[in-house]
């Protein structure tokens, strides 16, 4: 167990629907990251808040955001979905900061089927 | 430039012997290179990383070779056993861009026949 949590761990719902995924770092961690796994594209970086601020942007849609609360819990919005948002999409934590560890800890995932 | 390519896809390895998986890297701005194991249904566990200012570290029966000139890494699963099965994946990270985020290669089926 990583210590990291994310809900809910499986997700059914149809194109052009809105979703909100949920993750809870580890404790003490001020950073964290979402993550993308499909077969196709493998594990992507969508992007990365540290302590409340968007600290890094990957290949994330428009159609999707992210934020990060001040008890450090994040969420990330799908909206407009469609059949190829259906994926893995993971969670992880780190003390993150310019001085602290990167060692990213990944949660259990949320698995997203769009139909 | 932001790719990480890693082979092979997959491999089986009788138990006991040695699983070597290998990644190479474009972009020199990568300090941070991790690797990953995945279970299936599981999320990505960290197994071991490795900074640029060393050539090889070891822990257990895992570990990473680093060749900086040549911008390449390897994972070594010394006496491989049959949990070791797994997807495993090499990750590069740019800390200096004080981020951490990580770019994955696209992982490696390992079967450990007993």
């Amino acid at each position: 167990d990583s210590g990291v949590t994310q809900t809910p761990k499986h997700l059914i719902t149809a194109t052009g629907q809105r979703v909100t995924l949920r993750c809870s770092p580890r404790s003490g961690d001020l950073s964290v990251y979402w993550y993308q796994q499909s077969l196709d594209q493998g594990l992507q970086f969508l992007i990365q808040y540290y302590n409340g601020e968007e600290r890094a942007k990957g290949n994330i849609l428009e159609r999707f955001s992210a934020q990060q609360f001040p008890d450090l819990h994040s969420e990330l919005n799908l909206s407009s979905l469609e059949l190829g948002d259906s994926a893995l999409y993971f969670c992880a934590s780190s003390v993150g900061g310019r001085e602290g560890s990167y060692e990213q800890y990944f949660g259990p995932g949320t698995r997203l089927t769009v139909t | 430039q932001q790719q990480v390519k890693q082979s092979p896809q997959s491999l089986i390895v009788q138990k006991g012997g040695i699983s070597i998986i290998n990644c190479a890297y474009e972009n020199t701005a990568f300090d941070y290179f991790p690797w990953y194991q995945q279970f299936p249904g599981k999320g990505p566990a960290l197994l071991i990383a490795i900074r640029p200012d060393v050539s090889e570290k070891k822990e257990g029966r895992f570990t990473i070779s680093f060749n900086k000139s040549a911008k390449q890494f390897s994972l070594h699963i010394m006496d491989s056993q049959p949990g070791d099965s797994a997807t495993y994946f090499c990750a590069a990270s740019p800390l200096e861009s004080n981020t951490g985020k990580l770019i994955f290669g696209q992982g490696t089926t390992l079967q450990v026949k007993p």
